[in-house]
């Protein structure tokens, strides 16, 4: 069974350029959900989309945007890259909106560097 | 202000040396309390989920319990292939969301 499928793995950006990065959730989970994790913040959250839809969204400068498709993929872009955007972008997904006994799946992550 | 706080930051333990990871949480109200393993340059890995005060689930030789403030993570004689940082993450009833509130981690080195 496929797990979650994060691209690019490891990403090399300038300050100012921006960045897309993707997340293909495991087959039949509609709920993808990104996180960031650095050293100094530990993982925090970014969005949330089901169906779609995005549900939720962190406390992220509106530099950080995001999307899901009709099959479930979701991208997340960050514009205007500063050094501190430097991190380990993780998504999840899950069969439930909420996890739930199955919690949610994560991916390996993309470790985008900002020099 | 939801938070969640783990402790120690980390745990050196000797082969076969049982010992608990700890997970204090302040939230508005618990909708589960999540437990994740993450080794060196992955993602986490889920382990379990509690949602009520009491209750218990194990995985050999894990055991995850919640009390109405903390939870604990107990692990039973230790193998180095245990060693790895623990993530506790908590889930608020009201915000009616996926999103995960997580803590800083707990590195556990296991040593032969």
């Amino acid at each position: 069974k496929a797990g979650v499928t994060q691209t690019p793995r490891y990403l090399i950006k300038t300050r100012g350029q921006q960045v897309t990065l993707s997340c293909s959730p495991i087959s039949g989970h509609r709920s993808v959900s990104w996180y960031q994790q650095t050293p100094g913040q530990g993982l925090q959250f970014l969005f949330e989309y089901f169906s779609e839809t995005q549900r939720n969204k962190g406390n992220f400068p509106g530099r950080f945007s995001g999307r899901q498709f009709s099959n479930s993929r979701s991208e997340m872009n960050v514009s205007t890259l500063e050094l501190g955007d430097s991190a380990l972008y993780l998504c999840a997904s899950s069969r439930l909106r909420t996890g739930g006994n199955y919690g949610y799946t994560f991916g390996s992550g993309t470790r985008l560097t900002v020099v | 202000e939801d938070q969640v706080t783990q402790s120690p930051e980390a745990l050196r333990l000797q082969e076969g040396e049982s010992s608990s990871l700890n997970c204090s949480y302040t939230v508005s109200g618990l909708r589960g309390l999540f437990w994740y393993r993450q080794d060196p340059g992955k993602g986490p890995e889920f382990l379990f989920t509690l949602y009520s005060a009491g209750e218990e689930k194990e995985k050999e030789r894990l055991k995850a319990t919640l009390t109405k403030k903390e939870s604990f993570l107990h692990i039973t004689a230790p193998k180095p292939e245990d060693s790895a940082t623990y993530l506790c993450a908590v889930q608020v009833l009201s915000s009616n969301t996926g999103k995960l509130i997580f803590g800083q981690g707990t590195t556990l080195q296991v040593k032969p």
